[in-house]
């Protein structure tokens, strides 16, 4: 069966500081992959889409980057963190038709 | 463009009572229409889906949904609520040509003892 893992599940960051969150799926193949952030647990917003390793399409620009440098592998990075990336960060991979999602990792900027 | 509605912030119900939580949608070519639900911190968990067939979806935890295209809508319903069921709940759809989910902004269930 398949799974998704992030990590880390929460993270204290100081405004400027460089941000790593990755994400991983296991039990399939060449899966569309994309990258939400949820403001104040409501609405999500789309970040980041890949269809494949190296293809990255933007949704909304901002400080925030993604790569994709293994299949199964998601990370969304950024240079300099604003207070305003505070957020829960939501992975989730496509399977046939249904979008999956992993357990999200909350990211606070002080 | 599609979107997803859910024209309810918040849905308060009693333990026991049915629930309704609402959602239209206005996607070109045939809609695939999906429930999500959010305990906090947490996740998103699939909860139903509709792609063809049945307009009645069937669930996880005893939920279901009505898919009723002269209203489009799809609203999440279940029989007797429980006070498990408090979350939050996500309508979201795309047409079968697409590639990314248009979610809607999410409804908050209050189920009371």
């Amino acid at each position: 069966s398949q799974t998704i893992h992030q990590w880390p599940a929460t993270l204290v960051q100081p405004v400027g500081s460089p941000l790593s969150l990755e994400c991983t799926v296991e039990g399939t193949s060449n899966p569309n992959l994309y990258w939400y952030r949820q403001a104040a647990g409501r609405g999500l917003q789309l970040l980041f889409y890949s269809v494949g390793i190296g293809q990255i399409s933007s949704e909304v620009p901002q400080n925030l980057s993604a790569s994709r440098p293994q299949d199964r592998q998601f990370i969304l990075s950024s240079k300099k963190l604003l207070l305003s990336d505070s957020g829960f960060y939501l992975c989730a991979w496509r399977g046939t038709d249904t979008q999956y999602f992993g357990p999200g990792t909350r990211l606070t900027v002080l | 463009a599609q979107s997803v509605a859910q024209p309810e912030d918040q849905v308060n119900v009693a333990e026991g009572n049915p629930l309704t939580v609402k959602c239209t949608y206005s996607v070109s070519g045939n809609p695939y229409l999906f429930w999500y639900v959010q305990y906090p911190n947490r996740g998103l968990q699939f909860l139903l889906k509709y792609i063809t067939g049945d307009n009645l979806v069937k669930g996880s935890y005893g939920f279901e949904a009505e898919f009723n295209k002269s209203q489009t809508s799809f609203h999440l319903k279940k029989p007797s609520a429980l006070v498990s069921d408090s979350a939050l709940y996500f309508c979201a759809g795309y047409n079968n040509a697409g590639n990314m989910l248009t979610f809607g902004g999410g409804t908050r269930l209050m189920v009371k003892p």
